[in-house]
């Protein structure tokens, strides 16, 4: 089945203990993206990756880090977390975006994950 | 950061009722208007990639048409249902087209 993943989809950890939460597609897609859903201010993009190796900044990339190494995988790190980091979070994929010449298709999304930070 | 607005913000019908919202967005550098249906505990689904002006897509019940000249974009649902509540949000790829934008989203709730 085509499908996005994240794990956990459920998180409670404390100021400043590093977490990752992980992401995955088994549907060869090049574009990946994770984005925090916060109430009132909708889907904000955190970083978004086009290809291996291949990783930028979206609107809201301050106290997260994304490593991009296998086409599949795109973690999102939070190297000392902090209440204000407390959201739901979601990973997407696409096969493609962006580029001239190529077709913007549609995001896939993962579950989310939903993480408190206390 | 671009500013992606939908209106309403919420919206109570009836079944069998048909209704539309707006999606309006800076009309220069456009390259990608999405649509995404957005059950209560449960991710986004894509229904409409649109691309050029005058552009219309349907599936089922709900169309949308675009206007990247002017800058809006409509979501039709005809005879709505029960099943149709949802958030419904547009998401724009501009400027730096890789990103994506999304508005704050329409909450439909549908009742009998």
């Amino acid at each position: 089945e085509a499908q996005v993943t994240q794990n956990p989809r459920y998180l409670i950890t404390v100021t400043g203990k590093k977490l990752t939460v992980t992401c995955s597609q088994n549907m060869n897609h090049e574009y990946m993206s994770w984005y925090r859903q916060d109430p009132g201010l909708g889907l904000r993009q955190i970083y978004y990756s086009m290809n291996v190796e291949v990783t930028d900044k979206g609107d809201v990339p301050e106290g997260y880090k994304v490593s991009r190494k296998e086409k599949r995988n795109f973690p999102l790190i939070l190297e000392s977390p902090s209440p204000n980091q407390t959201s739901l979070y979601f990973c997407a994929s696409s096969l493609s975006i962006g580029l001239r010449g190529k077709t913007y298709n549609e995001q896939f999304f993962g579950p989310g994950t939903r993480l408190t930070v206390l | 950061i671009l500013n992606v607005e939908q209106s309403p913000q919420s919206l109570h019908v009836q079944e069998g009722d048909s209704t539309n919202f707006t999606c309006s967005f800076p009309s220069s550098n456009f390259y990608a208007l999405h649509w995404y249906r957005w059950e209560t505990a449960k991710s986004p689904e894509a229904l409409f990639v649109m691309t050029l002006n005058g552009d219309e897509k349907k599936k089922g019940r709900i169309s949308a048409t675009l206007n990247t000249k002017e800058g809006y974009s409509y979501l039709y649902i005809k005879g709505s249902q029960p099943e149709d509540s949802a958030t419904y949000l547009c998401a724009l790829n501009t400027g730096t087209a890789s990103k994506l934008t999304f508005g704050t989203g329409t909450r439909l709730q549908v009742t009998l």
